[in-house]
């Protein structure tokens, strides 16, 4: 069964800090992976999709990386901003259907 | 670009009452996730429907179904609601049944008092 996990649980930057969220997944049979932003009380925004053949995806401040045989992705933050502050989500998909499966989220606080 | 639509937003049923969520895909998405996520947890996978077909079933309570519509849309109907299902209720909706990205809506909020 797969199994997603975040860490940290909650972190805390100072504005403009550069910061790497970490994700790691226990089934490597993945078909991409993705990391959503979701405000308090919000619906789920999507913010970088890395398909299991590619190894990484960039967009504006965003680095996803993925090692698919190690299980893992990261999500690199550059130069933080307190708008950044949110609970990031990474989700596999994977197995005989393309249902997503969360990991448990990281609390952003980005100090002013 | 159109994106998922979700019905009502918000919804406040009582116990032991019916509600009846609906989700409207992408135009020519033939695909259709529920995600059930409730206060402080991550999101949960419920069901999916492929070409009006269920594809996959998840955590979904015996109380709750579901069915996707020959226009695509879907609707999620619980019954008998209980204080815990109170959550967030994610539509997603994709191209294809496998390898494809998922696009959210909104969410409903249900709060069952």
């Amino acid at each position: 069964k797969q199994e997603v996990t975040q860490i940290p649980a909650a972190l805390s930057v100072p504005e403009g800090e550069n910061l790497v969220l970490n994700c790691s997944f226990t089934d490597s049979a993945i078909y991409n992976l993705q990391w959503f932003r979701q405000d308090p009380g919000k619906g789920l925004t999507s913010l970088l999709l890395i398909q299991s053949s590619q190894r990484e995806q960039t967009s504006g401040r965003l680095n996803a990386s993925l090692d698919k045989s190690s299980g893992r992705s990261t999500l690199y933050i550059a130069a933080s901003q307190p708008g950044d502050s949110a609970t990031y989500l990474c989700a596999v998909s994977g197995g005989a259907t393309n249902k997503l499966i969360f990991g448990t989220g990281t609390l952003l606080a980005v100090q002013p | 670009a159109a994106g998922v639509i979700q019905s009502p937003r918000h919804l406040i049923k009582e116990k032991r009452e019916t509600a009846t969520l609906k989700c409207y895909p992408i135009p020519r998405h033939d695909t259709v996730y529920w995600y059930q996520q409730g206060p402080g947890q991550d999101p949960q996978f419920l069901i999916s429907f492929y070409e009006k077909m269920q594809s996959d079933k998840g955590s979904i309570p015996d109380r709750f179904s579901a069915q996707q519509f020959s226009d695509y849309h879907s609707e999620l109907n619980m019954s008998s609601l209980e204080l815990g299902d109170s959550a967030l209720y994610f539509c997603a909706s994709s191209l294809g049944a496998l390898v494809t990205e998922a696009f959210f809506g909104q969410g409903t909020r249900l709060t069952v008092v």
